[in-house]
């Protein structure tokens, strides 16, 4: 595509429920990155992930967090057992390589809501 | 620890006036640096990147930004601010790893005002 693309853009769900958070990067990009942004906290590195495989999971902030890419494409963010703390904009980016210099393309994130 | 720090979470600028966002970091080992902005209702965008080389850095929009390494900062200038500028800036640094992670600063909101 175009550009990253992040499903859905807007997500109420009840505490305790399980979400799914989608990410489209570029055609071609190998490298994926989900931040989440929140108040007072700013914007934090969650997971990345080169190809299909994730070497840094340092910022998934508990095991309720997991994510997963496939076919070096799509990836999925899911928060299970959701609490309110979780309540934030989950970003997703993607690079066109792996180098610490490359630009990061972001999509337009998925803001979720627990209530 | 390495840390990166964007002084003022808002600034407010008259249209034509010099916009100076001031960020510095610290690090033990070389920075890469970005500048990344998001306007309202959109993602993030990249406006300049210091990565090596000239430590004067131009960007898309009229931003420029200088690598001042005995002061450890990169902050982000435009002479002469303009009503579309109004938007979240960030200061963004990539360092310690072999990929693009990046640690961004808590955000400057510029408001312009006519």
């Amino acid at each position: 595509g175009a550009g990253v693309s992040q499903s859905p853009s807007n997500k109420v769900t009840e505490k305790g429920k399980d979400v799914e958070l989608r990410c489209d990067p570029i055609s071609g990009h190998t490298a994926l990155y989900w931040y989440r942004q929140s108040l007072g906290q700013g914007l934090e590195f969650l997971i990345y992930f080169q190809g299909n495989s994730a070497p840094d999971k340092s910022g998934l902030p508990s095991d309720r967090f997991s994510a997963e890419r496939t076919g070096g494409s799509v990836s999925t963010l899911t928060i299970q057992r959701t609490q309110q703390e979780d309540s934030a904009v989950y970003l997703c980016a993607s690079t066109l390589n792996r180098g610490q210099d490359t630009e990061a393309f972001f999509g337009q994130g998925t803001r979720l809501t627990v209530v | 620890a390495q840390s990166v720090t964007q002084l003022g979470s808002h600034v407010s600028v008259s249209e034509g006036a010099l916009v100076l966002l001031r960020c510095n970091y610290s690090s033990s080992v070389p920075p890469y640096l970005f500048w990344y902005v998001q306007y309202p209702n959109q993602g993030l965008q990249l406006l300049l990147k210091y990565t090596t080389g000239a430590t004067l850095v131009k960007g898309i929009n009229g931003f420029e930004a200088e690598f001042k390494k005995s002061e450890t900062s990169f902050h982000l200038t435009k002479p002469s601010a303009h009503m579309s500028d109004a938007a979240e800036y960030f200061c963004v640094v990539s360092w310690g790893t072999s990929y693009g992670k990046l640690t961004f600063g808590q955000g400057t909101i510029l408001t312009v005002h006519p």
